[in-house]
């Protein structure tokens, strides 16, 4: 059975900081990784998704990478700034399907400090 | 840009009673799913639909849960007797299929469902 962690639960940071955040999971067989951002009380936006056969993918100031073979991916913020306060989860598709279901960890909250 | 909307926002229901949550997925895609996350736990994924039948479900869509497309645009969720534990926000997701969107899931904002 797939679990996803992600480590620390909590993050604050200094605005301007860059940071990483981690994500993990157990079985290396997936389809592809969706990292989400979810604002409190609020739904999910997709950030970034990276196919199994992809190292990284980028947007603006994020950057995900994927290293299926030891079951990590990693979020890098760039510049951090306060509008980046969030919970941040990471997700994974097995690879028995295109269209299977997502499994997702708890999700890492980041608070970016003026 | 086309997204996933739901409603209502926030359902407050007693034990026992029936709800429908409801959903309008993205206009071109094929593939649709309901998942929740209890206040302080992860996401869980409940159900997954294609071409009008359930092709994967986890072991919280029991018998009180049913999904339908009643129509060309909306995707709904009937819990048929909830219970406390049901007290969760309910979330709506749909992919296409294949290509560069490599089956991206989109979501919707959610529905706070409360049983008193």
């Amino acid at each position: 059975k797939q679990e996803v962690t992600q480590i620390p639960a909590a993050l604050s940071v200094p605005e301007g900081e860059n940071l990483v955040l981690n994500c993990s999971f157990t079985d290396s067989a997936i389809y592809n990784l969706q990292w989400f951002r979810q604002d409190p009380g609020k739904g999910l936006t997709s950030l970034l998704l990276i196919q199994s056969s992809q190292r990284e993918q980028t947007s603006g100031r994020l950057n995900a990478s994927l290293d299926k073979s030891s079951g990590r991916s990693t979020l890098y913020i760039a510049a951090s700034q306060p509008g980046d306060s969030a919970t941040y989860l990471c997700a994974v598709r097995k690879f028995t399907g295109a269209n299977s279901k997502l499994t997702f960890g708890k999700g890492i909250t980041l608070s970016v400090r003026p | 840009e086309p997204e996933v909307t739901q409603t209502p926002s926030h359902q407050v229901t007693q034990m026992g009673q029936e709800v429908i949550l409801r959903c309008v997925p993205i206009s071109n895609h094929l593939y649709f799913y309901w998942y929740r996350q209890i206040l302080g736990q992860k996401v869980e994924f409940l159900v997954s639909f294609y071409n009008n039948e359930i092709s994967e479900k986890s072991e919280i869509f029991d018998d009180q849960f049913s999904v339908e497309r009643p129509d060309g645009s909306n995707f709904t969720l009937k819990i048929r007797s909830t219970k406390l534990e049901d007290s969760a926000m309910y979330f709506c997701a749909s992919s296409a299929q294949g290509g560069s969107s490599y089956n991206e899931q989109f979501f919707g904002p959610g529905t706070r469902l409360t049983v008193l």
